[in-house]
């Protein structure tokens, strides 16, 4: 069973373009999370999407944005790039069935996306 | 607000060694705790998921202990090997809108020596 793929691996953007980072997660699951992690701030949660609705959102700015397509995959988008923004991005998936199985719920993450912007 | 601690930052220890990492967080009402383990410029490897009615999980050389009334959970390594030199990661799973977030600790580099 293939894992959680992320592209691509690595991205190097100058201040103010935008990017946009794809996730797939395992067969089967519904539920994909996006993180930002960086040295100072650890992992910090983004964004979550289940059944192609937002259903979590941290507290980042609205530069940040993120969609899931009917079969599940994922995308997030950063607008108007800061040098701030150069981090790890991890995209999890779970196979969280509904709201009543989180206690079972675990999460599965990719290889993440290594952003640096210049 | 959910707050989760890992004690020691890092730890150095050589190898055939006994370790405990430590995880603390604040707020008892979670769904659940994993374990991961993270490899540098990598992604995260679950390593453990522990539900909030258990008490420990096990995984060959590894078992994670929770103790939810206290809000404390701990990552046992037996026999520590050169190739356990990571950083291992806790987090919680909060009860939030019915929605499914983990609250990371900052983690606990380690380090062993052959």
């Amino acid at each position: 069973k293939a894992g959680v793929t992320q592209t691509p691996r690595y991205l190097i953007k100058t201040r103010g373009q935008q990017v946009t980072l794809s996730c797939s997660p395992i067969s089967g699951h519904r539920s994909v999370s996006w993180y930002q992690q960086t040295p100072g701030q650890g992992l910090q949660f983004l964004f979550e999407y289940f059944s192609e609705t937002q259903r979590n959102k941290g507290n980042f700015p609205g530069r940040f944005s993120g969609r899931q397509f009917s079969n599940s995959r994922s995308e997030m988008n950063v607008s108007t790039l800061e040098l701030g923004d150069s981090a790890l991005y991890l995209c999890a998936s779970s196979s969280q069935l509904g709201a009543g199985d989180l206690m079972n719920t675990e999460a599965f993450f990719g290889q993440g996306t290594r952003l640096t912007v210049v | 607000k959910q707050e989760v601690t890992q004690i020691p930052a890092a730890l150095s220890v050589p190898e055939g060694e006994n370790l405990v990492l430590n995880c603390s967080f604040t707020d008892s009402a979670i769904y659940n705790l994993q374990w991961f383990r993270q490899d540098p410029g990598k992604g995260l490897t679950s390593l453990l998921l522990i539900q909030s009615s258990q008490r420990e999980q096990t995984s060959g050389r590894l078992n994670a202990s929770l103790d939810k009334s206290s809000g404390r959970s701990t990552l046992y390594i037996a026999a520590s090997q050169p190739g356990d030199s990571a950083t291992y990661l806790c987090a919680v799973r909060l009860p939030n809108n019915a929605g499914n977030m983990l609250t990371f600790g900052g983690g606990t580099r380690l380090m062993v020596k052959p």
